[in-house]
C-alpha cells in the first residue's frame, strides 16, 4: 500500500513569491492534516479536513495561507507571499477519520522542506 | 489548549543502555497519548501509544508509562541499538479516533545511541 505522498519534497524560493505543496493521502483515508514543522520543533497542526470540509483551522495564517482539498482527496496547501520565517518542513499527513476502528494513529508524508531567501 | 513539554531535549546512551524520555501535558482530559520516531530526513512514525485506562505498556524493548494524576508519562527503550538513534516526539490528545480528536507535539528529543 502506498503511503502518504508529498511533492516537492525540497523548494528554495525568494520572499515574497508564492508556493504550492501537494499532498495525496492514503486511499480511503477520509481525514487529512497539514503540519508545520520548524527546525528542532515537533509538528504543529495547521489545518484538518473531513473529507473536502476544513474542520479545524484555527491555526492556519489566514493573511498569507491557503488550503484547499478538492473532492476530498488531494489537498493543496499555498503560501502567497512567503516571508523568510516560513522557512520549514511542510508535513502532510492522513488517518482513516473518526470513530470506528480508528486507533488515533497518524501516517505522514516525508515532508515538503522550503527554503525562503 | 494544550501544553506539551518533553524532556531531555538531547539524549545520548551507549549501545545496550536504557533510555527515558519525558513528558507533561498540561490538559486533563487529555486521553490519547502517542510516541513518534523521526529518523532524520524521513517521515515521522509511530512506535507505541497509550491510553488514560492503562497505566503502561510494553512492546518489546520499548514501553510507555502513565501518570494521570501527574499528568505525565514516560517512553522506556531498553537495550538500545544504534538503528534507534532518531528524534523521538511524545504527544497527547482528547479522544483518539474521535470527532474532536487534536494532536499536540512536545518539541522532541534526539536520541543518540553510541556503538
Amino acid at each position: 500500500e502506498a503511503g502518504v505522498v508529498q511533492s516537492p519534497r525540497y523548494k528554495i524560493i525568494e520572499k515574497k513569491q508564492p508556493v504550492a505543496f501537494w499532498c495525496n493521502p492514503i486511499s480511503g483515508h477520509n481525514t487529512l492534516y497539514w503540519y508545520l514543522q520548524n527546525l528542532g520543533q515537533g509538528p504543529e497542526l495547521l489545518i484538518r479536513y473531513e473529507n473536502e470540509e476544513a474542520v479545524d483551522d484555527s491555526q492556519l495564517p489566514k493573511d498569507r495561507f491557503s488550503a484547499e482539498r478538492l473532492k476530498g482527496v488531494d489537498s493543496t496547501l499555498k503560501i502567497q507571499p512567503a516571508e523568510l520565517g516560513d522557512s520549514a518542513v511542510y508535513l502532510c499527513a492522513s488517518s482513516p477519520g473518526g470513530g470506528g476502528m480508528w486507533t488515533g494513529e497518524l501516517f505522514f508524508g516525508e515532508g515538503s522542506r522550503l527554503t525562503v531567501l | 489548549g494544550e501544553n506539551v513539554e518533553q524532556h531531555p531535549s538531547t539524549l545520548s546512551v551507549q549501545e545496550g543502555d536504557s533510555a527515558v524520555i519525558k513528558c507533561t501535558y498540561s490538559d486533563s482530559a487529555s486521553n490519547y497519548f502517542p510516541w513518534y520516531k523521526q529518523e532524520l530526513g524521513k517521515r515521522p512514525q509511530l512506535i507505541i501509544d497509550i491510553r488514560s485506562n492503562v497505566g503502561e505498556k510494553k512492546d518489546q524493548r520499548i514501553a510507555v508509562t502513565l501518570n494521570k494524576t501527574a499528568k505525565h508519562f514516560s517512553l522506556h527503550i531498553t537495550e538500545t541499538q544504534p538503528e534507534d538513534s532518531a528524534v523521538y516526539f511524545c504527544a497527547a490528545s482528547i479522544g483518539g479516533g474521535g470527532s474532536n480528536y487534536k494532536l499536540t507535539f512536545g518539541k522532541g528529543t534526539l536520541l543518540t545511541v553510541n556503538p
